[in-house]
């Protein structure tokens, strides 16, 4: 079953504005994980993020992760138009299986 | 480095037929395999996830008698769809993880399976 809920479902900016997305999640994690993929497409690893981690960044991308709420965000600077994609957080249980949230379908606007 | 690819990238079958879609690690070797179904604008599930050398684990409501995988090698896990349905067209994704990075999956491109 998913363990994660994406919000929003779906997200529709315009170039150059930041871009954000959350994951909830329901159980005990070791780590927690962005993925992009573009439509029809296999996915890119973003960013992992450990359980006793509170932010990372990489690039134009920040997450933040706190546990207490059980809850992630993928924060995405100075959107561009290559950034349009679907954004999936990932939850690892064990020493491998990741579990998937619903995904952001997030579109940006020339 | 650590690329994932997938064949074939579509396939159109009839139903009643079986198909094989191969997952190859090109510039590693993949101690861990998974393969996972997607439906339309969903998320994906996972079906399993073989080690080379051993058996599938595959998750709760997967039919390991329809959906065959081996993992023979550190390169190659294949996935065969047996006696396809309409209802099984979907695109399949496989995903490789290697010994001292076990925490990232690096993905195939995916596979588009039409049954007609």
């Amino acid at each position: 079953s998913q363990q994660g809920e994406e919000d929003p479902q779906a997200l529709s900016i315009q170039e150059g504005e930041n871009a954000t997305m959350n994951c909830s999640y329901k159980t005990s994690i070791n780590n927690l994980q962005w993925y992009r993929q573009n439509s029809g497409r296999g996915l890119v690893h973003l960013i992992l993020i450990r359980s006793n981690e509170r932010e990372k960044h990489s690039g134009r991308l920040r997450v933040t992760l706190d546990t207490s709420k059980k809850s992630s965000s993928l924060l995405i600077t100075a959107s561009r138009a290559a950034d349009t994609a679907s954004y999936f957080c990932a939850t690892a249980q064990g020493a491998q299986k990741l579990v998937f949230g619903q995904g952001t379908r997030l579109t940006i606007n020339p | 480095g650590a690329v994932v690819s997938q064949h074939p990238s579509w396939v159109i079958c009839k139903s009643g037929t079986s198909v094989k879609i191969e997952c190859r690690s090109l510039d590693f070797q993949a101690t861990t395999m998974f393969w996972y179904r997607q439906f339309p604008k969903q998320s994906l599930m996972l079906m399993a996830t073989s080690n080379e050398g051993s058996k599938a684990t595959y998750e709760q409501g997967v039919e390991k008698d329809k959906f065959l995988i081996n993992h023979a090698s550190l390169t190659l896990s294949t996935l065969t769809v047996t006696s396809a349905h309409p209802e099984d067209s979907s695109f399949y994704i496989c995903s490789a993880s290697y010994q001292g990075k076990q925490e990232t999956q690096y993905f195939g491109p995916g596979t588009r399976l039409l049954v007609l």
